[in-house]
């Protein structure tokens, strides 16, 4: 079973509209954290916002923020007032306590979104 | 400016030939990672290391060997029994062992690999 699913392969959105790419992910582990990385046409993965199992209160970072719903399992991340540079591959990946303690240390990825911002 | 940097940017390699990407991080972290990227997919861990002379296998290491002989490098070469090489490497470090659940992984520009 895939542990993070991005069931949006593509989305269109008009500039200056909020946009919530979604995220849903599968753990047995009740410490991890979820993170958002941009993955503009250059290559990079650039880190948005990062939201860790036990914080009460919902990241936000500047026009990102992460609607976390814990029982459902789901770190959607919303970009509001979008703009022309916001195209790019969206990725929401987690990291598991137990899976960093014993086993491979790195970050478990989505298969992405990529966004596209229409003027 | 601190940074990971990746060499080269695009790399072309003949069937049954061994190929070395380069990784270099002057941020002084002690983990670093090896990620494969896939057109439509998501990164795969291929080899992690966490300290100096010390590395483990991912996800997907068959056909990928590694070194981790200074802090601030770790080659990643790409042996012919590797099936299907061409992909996107991604090399990604970060500050600590992977033992805090918040520390985030900080990204090269990446190597596109082509097998000819």
């Amino acid at each position: 079973a895939q542990k993070i699913t991005q069931t949006q392969p593509g989305m269109f959105v008009q500039e200056k509209e909020a946009v919530t790419l979604d995220c849903t992910y599968d753990t047995s582990d009740p410490s991890y954290g979820l993170f958002w990385y941009k993955q503009p046409s250059s290559g990079e993965m650039i880190f948005l916002i990062y939201q860790g199992s036990y914080d009460q209160q919902n990241a936000t970072e500047g026009r990102y923020s992460l609607n976390f719903q814990k029982a459902r399992k789901s770190a959607n991340l919303v970009i509001s007032a979008s703009q022309l540079g916001d195209s790019a591959m969206y990725f929401c990946a987690m990291r598991e306590l137990m899976y960093s303690g014993g086993g491979a240390d790195g970050l478990t990825f989505g298969k992405g979104t990529h966004l596209i911002i229409q003027p | 400016d601190g940074g990971i940097t990746q060499s080269p940017k695009y790399l072309f390699r003949k069937e049954g030939q061994n190929v070395t990407l380069s990784c270099e991080q002057n941020l002084n972290h002690d983990a670093m990672y090896w990620y494969r990227q896939d057109p439509g997919q998501g990164l795969r861990l291929i080899y992690y290391s966490q300290i100096v002379n010390d590395f483990q296998k991912g996800d997907i290491a068959e056909g990928y060997s590694v070194s981790r002989e200074k802090k601030e490098s770790f080659p990643l070469t790409v042996t012919s029994a590797q099936k299907n090489p061409t992909a996107f490497y991604l090399c990604a470090s970060s500050r600590d062992r992977g033992l805090s659940l918040r520390t985030e992984a900080f990204f090269g520009q990446g190597t596109r690999l082509t097998v000819v």
